[in-house]
Formats: structure tokens, sequence, C-alpha cells
């Protein structure tokens, strides 16, 4: 079975400052694929950020960038220079061959003044 | 915008009625998804089309039901309805079968009260 579990129920960060949510994940599957979704207040679902697998390069998109640990099965997220628009509630997601997304419960970011 | 449309944005109605959620995929994708957002079960995977047939089942109840027409936009059935029922529900799209890695792009979601 596959499992995606993000520790970290709440956070919160300084405007400007860096802050990294956590997540881990278990698969026997080689070919998967892990992502990170950003839901605001609106609870829109937005894609941040895609990671495949079997690449050891980590993903990085304008502020958000992965620390993908394959050994560890550890897929962090990292926001530099944190924006009052990145107040939201941040879900971890993987997906195998079903093609269908496992998500973790979530962390709930709050970015302060 | 995601370009992934879902109608309707809300609604109200009562415990053992039927709703149909409609949802239509962005241009181009040819994979549907459907998920379901409530408080105590998280994001759960509900069911997924690709090009007008079914590919997996996640945790969809008997009462539920969907398909995916030729022209590729999607119904979510909902019967029999109960207060647990109560949930926000999410369609996405991605141009790839299972197993692609595609990205899913999500839909604004119906919320559905059941009073």
């Amino acid at each position: 079975a596959q499992t995606v579990t993000q520790s970290q129920p709440e956070m919160s960060v300084q405007e400007a400052e860096t802050v990294t949510l956590s997540c881990t994940y278990d698969t026997s599957e080689n070919n998967y694929y892990l992502f990170w979704y950003k839901q605001p207040p609106s609870r829109q679902m937005i894609l941040v950020i895609r990671q495949e697998a079997y690449k050891q390069q980590n993903a990085t998109e304008n502020r958000f960038s992965v620390n993908f640990q394959k050994a560890a099965k550890s897929f962090s997220l990292k926001i530099s220079d944190s924006q009052l628009g990145d107040t939201a509630m941040y879900f971890c997601a993987g997906g195998g061959s079903q093609g269908n997304l496992i998500f973790g419960k979530g962390t709930k970011l709050s970015v302060k003044p | 915008d995601s370009g992934v449309t879902q109608t309707p944005k809300h609604l109200i109605t009562a415990t053992g009625q039927r709703v149909t959620l409609r949802c239509s995929p962005r241009s181009g994708d040819l994979s549907v998804y459907w998920y379901q957002q409530s408080l105590d079960q998280g994001l759960q995977f509900l069911i997924h089309y690709y090009n007008g047939e079914e590919r997996a089942k996640g945790n969809i109840l008997e009462r539920f039901s969907a398909q995916q027409f030729p022209d590729l936009h999607s119904e979510l059935n909902l019967s029999s309805l109960e207060l647990g029922d109560s949930a926000l529900y999410f369609c996405a799209s991605s141009v790839g079968s299972q197993g692609s890695g595609q990205p899913q792009h999500f839909g604004d979601g119906t919320r559905l009260s059941i009073l």
C-alpha cells in the first residue's frame, strides 16, 4: 500500500523568511511521482511543484524547491522569501502506476507580517 | 484558472436525495479523476476515467457512480445521500492515463451539504 505522511499539522513563518514543510512517503513502486499542492482559503487545489522519484535532481519552481531524499523516502518543500499569499494548506501527494494521487493530511502554513 | 470546470459550485440537499456533479476537463486532457475532501477523511480518491473508460476505483461507495462521456466531460452521481456525504468534491484532469506521472489539475470543487 502507498502512504504519504505529513507530520506537521501547523506551521508559521515570518514574511520574507524561509520555511520547510516535511513529507515522507512509502511505496514499493519504482515509477513514482511526488507533488506538492497548495489549498488557500478559497479551497482551490493549486499545483506547486512536481518531482519524479527516479530523478535525483531536486525540482525548483521560483521560490519553491524540494529536498528529495530517495533513500529516506523524504520529500520536503522549501518556500523562500515567504509572502502573505503563501498562507494556505499544503498537501504532499504521491502517484504511481494506478494514476490516482495519495494525499497526506496537510500542513497549515501561516505567513505573518 | 486551472481550465477544469466543475458545476455546480454549491449544492444543498436533503438525506435520501440524489445529485449529479459535473466536470469538464482541460482541453486536451483525457483523464478525469474524482476526489472527496472531508474533515475526517481528508482527500480521498474515488474513481478515474480515461477516454471514456473506467481505469481505477478507490474508496467509492456503491451509492456513488460516475461516467465519462464521448466529449470527455464526466459526471459523478451520488444517491441515497447521507449526512456523512457532506464534503467538497473535486474533479481533476491530466493528459495521460495511469502511471504517466502527468500533473493533475483540479477544478474549484463542488461543495455538497446534506441537511
